[in-house]
């Protein structure tokens, strides 16, 4: 089966923008969650999707969002970037969902804010 | 508040040798410990796991301990190999409910493995 795919691998925006990062799960699985990774912080959970409906979510504010399409594939919107939102932004999916699932993480999409 | 703590940022070892890897949490609603490991430019790969109801898990060189009284897991890889060399997060999952079934990461440990 093919891994987590992330598109794009590599962004540079300046604060004010947004940003739109997209992930395909593995083929099967109905769970998409995301993270953000920083030096400081490390992996943080943002949130996660389970059959196009937001079932979790994380300690992010309301500029941070997501959805699910009925093929699974997700994306995630940041909105007026802030020079902080700079960071390796991780997708992970499974089947039934994180509280009871392995997660299979994709390569990330780095975004970098000017 | 950080409840799942690798203290170490990084470790260094020789090849063939014992690697041990630490992890401390504080939520005691914490039931399932998992061990990730990334390469750079690559996502966090799953390595082994652990639930509460264990306290050791072996998969290959790699080990994993829990001590649910110290709220401390720690990975072990035997012999340590070159390729090992990767940043290993651990990650803890709590049983259904509030917030505590996402999964809560430390912030890693940089693991060198010398030739």
């Amino acid at each position: 089966k093919a891994g987590v795919t992330q598109t794009p691998r590599y962004l540079i925006k300046t604060r004010g923008q947004q940003v739109t990062l997209s992930c395909s799960p593995i083929s099967g699985h109905r769970s998409v969650s995301w993270y953000q990774q920083t030096p400081g912080q490390g992996l943080q959970f943002l949130f996660e999707y389970f059959s196009e409906t937001q079932r979790n979510k994380g300690n992010f504010p309301g500029r941070f969002s997501g959805r699910q399409f009925s093929n699974s594939r997700s994306e995630m919107n940041v909105s007026t970037l802030e020079l902080g939102d700079s960071a390796l932004y991780l997708c992970a999916s499974s089947q039934q969902g994180i509280s009871t699932d392995t997660q299979y993480f994709g390569p990330g999409t780095r975004l970098t804010v000017l | 508040d950080q409840q799942v703590k690798q203290n170490s940022p990084s470790l260094s070892v020789q090849e063939g040798r014992i690697s041990i890897l630490n992890c401390d949490y504080t939520n005691s609603m914490f039931d399932y410990f998992l061990w990730y490991k990334k390469y750079p430019a690559e996502g966090p790969t799953f390595l082994i796991s652990i639930s509460s109801i264990k306290d050791k898990n072996e998969d290959g060189r790699f080990t994993v301990f829990l001590n649910k009284s110290a709220k401390h897991l720690s990975l072990h890889i035997v012999p340590s190999q070159p390729g090992d060399s990767a940043v290993y997060f651990c990650a803890a999952r709590g049983n259904s409910g509030g917030s505590n079934y996402k999964l809560t990461f430390g912030k890693g440990t940089l693991l060198t493995v010398n030739p």
